[in-house]
């Protein structure tokens, strides 16, 4: 089945700095790629994604590129606030398991 | 606010019992996901339901079944609990099939088993 590797596991930065997580996979049939914000106490929040046939898209201070060739894709958070503070999950969807498959999860935490 | 809610958002039970949790999806959504998520084994696909039928299985113990009803609303049923089961299910919604649409999270149920 999708294996899919998170790094790092936690993340701190100062705010107005970028942060960036990475996430890997393993099928090469994997299509979809959404990034989940988790705040505590609620439920995973979409906030990105990317299809395979794109390699880069943004959304005001958030992008994601995607590499499809290096099996690779990256959730790239700009001028960082306290707000952004939070447990960011990549996933990947393989249309043969019809399914998501998430990363282990990377806890921001944006400093003042 | 995603638009897909769940009930109960907490439920304390004892090992052996049986409970139900309850999911409506976003007004249009026809497609119903159900996951686990637990500190040791990050969020789990269970199981998917698309108009009413069973479309995709993740790793759902057989003590666990679940359902959509024609209402598009869905249910998971957890029997026999053993402690191991104490997690966050989430339900989560759809238009269409996952890789297509987007999927949207409800707020979640915290089960405790003791």
């Amino acid at each position: 089945g999708e294996n899919v590797e998170q790094h790092p596991s936690t993340l701190s930065v100062q705010e107005g700095d970028s942060a960036v997580i990475k996430c890997t996979y393993s099928d090469s049939a994997s299509n979809y790629f959404p990034w989940y914000k988790q705040e505590l106490g609620k439920g995973p929040q979409l906030i990105i994604d990317i299809r395979s046939n794109v390699g880069e898209k943004k959304d005001q201070r958030i992008a994601v590129t995607l590499n499809k060739t290096a099996k690779h894709f990256s959730l790239h958070i700009t001028e960082t606030q306290p707000e952004d503070s939070a447990v960011y999950f990549c996933a990947v969807f393989t249309g043969g398991g019809n399914k998501l498959t998430f990363g282990t999860g990377t806890q921001l935490k944006v400093e003042l | 606010d995603s638009g897909v809610t769940q009930t109960p958002k907490h439920l304390i039970t004892a090992t052996g019992q049986r409970v139900t949790l309850r999911c409506s999806p976003r007004s249009g959504d026809l497609s119903v996901y159900w996951y686990q998520q637990s500190l040791d084994q990050g969020l789990q696909f269970l199981i998917q339901y698309y108009n009413g039928e069973e479309r995709a299985k993740g790793n759902i113990l057989e003590r666990f079944s679940a359902q959509q009803f024609p209402d598009l609303h869905s249910e998971l049923n957890l029997s026999s609990l053993e402690l191991g089961d104490s997690a966050l299910y989430f339900c989560a919604s759809s238009v269409g099939l996952a890789g297509v649409y987007e999927q949207y999270f409800g707020p979640g149920t915290r089960l405790t088993v003791t």
